[in-house]
């Protein structure tokens, strides 16, 4: 199957910090990633679809300006948590579809970030 | 939009036994996935089965996209398949851009 890399896996910051996150597709090019969130012991929840060369698409009730996304590229997304606060503190996982069309989504390792 | 309920939520069994997990969803799908998320919290895609039945060796699973439900079996459970099976689903509707819709998974404990 195809490789997801998300950098990094793990991460601690400060209150007031921002903090990027990578999501790479290795072997194949994504027009379209998405962010999830996870909760201890929840499932995953969609945060936001990442178009290359276009604006995020959020999925109601997440902060646009809080979790910005950026897809410069058909490989590359990235998540930054700005300003973060310790209730940001979170799994954060990505995804990724061929641009083929294949609708097969292939996910990342996942970012854990605590705030503190 | 599209609702994913899964059952059981929770499931215990000894080593060598057989389950059943099953998948409910509400709408149309053109994309059904079965993940199994292990501890350290990454997705291992187990199957890509919008339809029709697959089998990977211990396990196998089968979609009725007509009935809207799909069941993942695992046989001859050894305690590395523990952790937590999700079901995702993505929609056929006109504003599916491929974003999954995940279910509230099933966390399997196996015993030795």
């Amino acid at each position: 199957g195809a490789v997801v890399s998300q950098h990094p896996s793990r991460v601690i910051c400060k209150s007031g910090t921002s903090v990027k996150i990578e999501c790479r597709s290795l072997d194949f090019q994504a027009t379209t990633m998405f962010w999830y969130r996870q909760f201890p012991k929840k499932s995953l929840m969609l945060m936001a679809t990442s178009n290359e060369g276009s604006k995020a698409t959020y999925e109601q009730g997440v902060e646009k300006d809080k979790f910005l996304i950026n897809h410069a590229s058909l490989t590359l997304s990235t998540l930054t948590v700005t300003s973060a606060h310790p209730e940001d503190s979170s799994f954060y996982i990505c995804s990724a579809r061929d641009r083929k069309g294949h609708t097969e989504a292939f996910f990342g390792q996942g970012t854990r970030l605590t705030v503190v | 939009g599209i609702q994913v309920e899964q059952s059981p939520p929770d499931l215990i069994l000894q080593e060598g036994a057989n389950s059943t997990l099953r998948c409910n969803f509400s709408d149309s799908v053109n994309n059904l996935q079965w993940f199994h998320q292990n501890p350290w919290g990454q997705l291992i895609n187990l199957f890509y089965i919008p339809s029709g039945t697959k089998q990977n060796g211990r396990l196998s699973a089968t979609t009725v996209a007509t009935e809207r439900y799909s069941l993942l079996y695992i046989s001859s459970s050894q305690t590395t398949d523990s952790g937590v099976y999700f079901c995702a689903v993505g929609g056929r509707g006109s504003g599916n851009t491929g974003k999954l819709i995940f279910g509230q998974g099933t966390t399997l404990q196996v015993k030795p």
